[in-house]
This record gives C-alpha cells, structure tokens and sequence, in this order.
C-alpha cells in the first residue's frame, strides 16, 4: 500500500517561512491535497491539486510536487496558522485514499 | 451553501454494529461531479480514510477494514449511510463525512474532499 511521510512537527516563529513536506514514493507523478486542522476543529482544504488555492485560503499558502516530495509552503506565518496540515493522495491504481501522518505546525 | 451533518450514536459496546448517517444540503449527490467521503480519526491521531460513494454509485473501501465498512446512499434523503461491524475500542475516534468533487484531467477524474461535516465522536466501550 502506498504511504506518505510526514514530519511530526514544524516549528517557525512568527513572520518566517513554514516548510512541510510529505514524502512518497514517485509521488510527483500524484495529485496532492492538503489539510488545515486547528484544535477541536474539522479539517480543512487549503490546498488542491498539488498547488491550487481554493477560495478564502490566504496567498501565503502554496503548495508543490515533485519527484518524491510535496511540499506546503506558509509565508508570512502567524499566530492562527498553527495547526495539523496532513496531505492526502488517491492512489487510483488501488482505488485507496491515502493520507500522512500529520505535522503539526508549532508558531513559537 | 454547502453543509454536512454526521449523526449516530455516542456509544457502541464491542463487538456491536456501528451505523452512522451523513445529510447533506446545498448540493445533490445525483450530481454527476459529487461523491461523499467517510474519514475517522482516533483522540490524538491522524486522519484515516475508511470509504467513499460516487454518484454513478460506485463504492471503494479502505483495503484493510473493507470486510468491516458497508457505504450507501438514500438520494431522496439526501444521506449517506456508513455501517461497521465487530466494533472494536480500537475503533473510537471521530467520525467524519466529506463532500467529494470531481476534477476531469486528461486520463480520468480525480476528486478533492472539499467540504467537510464537523464531525461525530464515537466510543466503543462496555
């Protein structure tokens, strides 16, 4: 089964730059999508299709794919940024969805 | 407006079947670029991806708990339902249902969960 590896943590202070990546196997070739979940909250859509914004979600967010690494991108962070961000693929060939295991984003 | 509604009970003892119901508003699931998704997550852990529905009707289900899951739809409800067997405490955590949205992209459809419910906590104890 196909599996995607996330860091468990990532920590930042405010105004710099968040990197998060998920790991997978040639998971260029894959469509990423990515996940905001605050405390107590359900998960959001912050990013699509490996780098696309849905309404609402801020600029500063970006996301890319390549080769065995996606990556989400948080410029500017603040303080309400800090959350879970779990990235997510559908495995077509096993028809399976897949996701990782998580960071959470720590704003020092 | 797009909403989503999880409901079912707090409480199954072990070994009990679970059924939990997914209403949904502001979209139809005749709609041929929908589909709903079921999502579990244990306290404190990662996000599970456990089965979804297509509005072709097409059923997939998590490899390892597919003997377990059973997903169906009720269209003039607007309700997706989710059955699991032999409830384990293993098997606490919160539920989730999500509305699936279909991309088309040169060698087929892809689909992103793009609204959410908030959820329903589920305890397996005796």
């Amino acid at each position: 089964s196909y599996v995607l590896t996330q860091p468990p943590s990532v920590s930042v202070a405010p105004g710099q730059t968040a990197r998060m990546t998920c790991g997978g196997n040639k998971i260029g070739s894959k469509n990423v999508h990515w996940y905001q979940q605050k405390a107590g909250q359900a998960p959001v859509l912050v990013i699509s299709y490996n780098g696309g914004r849905p309404s609402g979600i801020p600029e500063r967010l970006s996301g890319s794919n390549s080769g065995n690494t996606a990556t989400l991108t948080i410029n500017r962070v603040e303080a309400g940024d800090e959350a879970d961000y779990y990235c997510q693929v559908w495995e077509t060939s096993g028809d399976q969805v897949v996701f990782g295991g998580g960071t959470k984003l720590i704003v020092l | 407006q797009v909403t989503l509604k999880e409901s079912g009970p707090v409480l199954v003892k072990p070994t009990e079947t679970l059924t939990l119901t997914c209403t949904v508003s502001g979209f139809s699931l005749t709609n041929a670029r929908m589909g709903v998704t079921w999502i579990r997550q244990p306290p404190g852990k990662a996000l599970e991806w456990l089965a979804h529905i297509l509005s072709n009707g097409r059923k997939s289900y998590k490899t390892s708990l597919k003997n377990r899951l059973t997903v169906s739809e009720d269209t003039s409800k607007s309700q997706v339902v989710l059955t699991m067997t032999h409830m384990d405490p293993m098997d606490t955590g919160t539920y989730y249902c999500a509305r699936m949205f279909a991309q088309y992209w040169p060698d087929g459809r892809e689909y992103v969960d793009d609204f959410w419910g908030q959820g329903t906590l589920v305890a397996v104890s005796s």
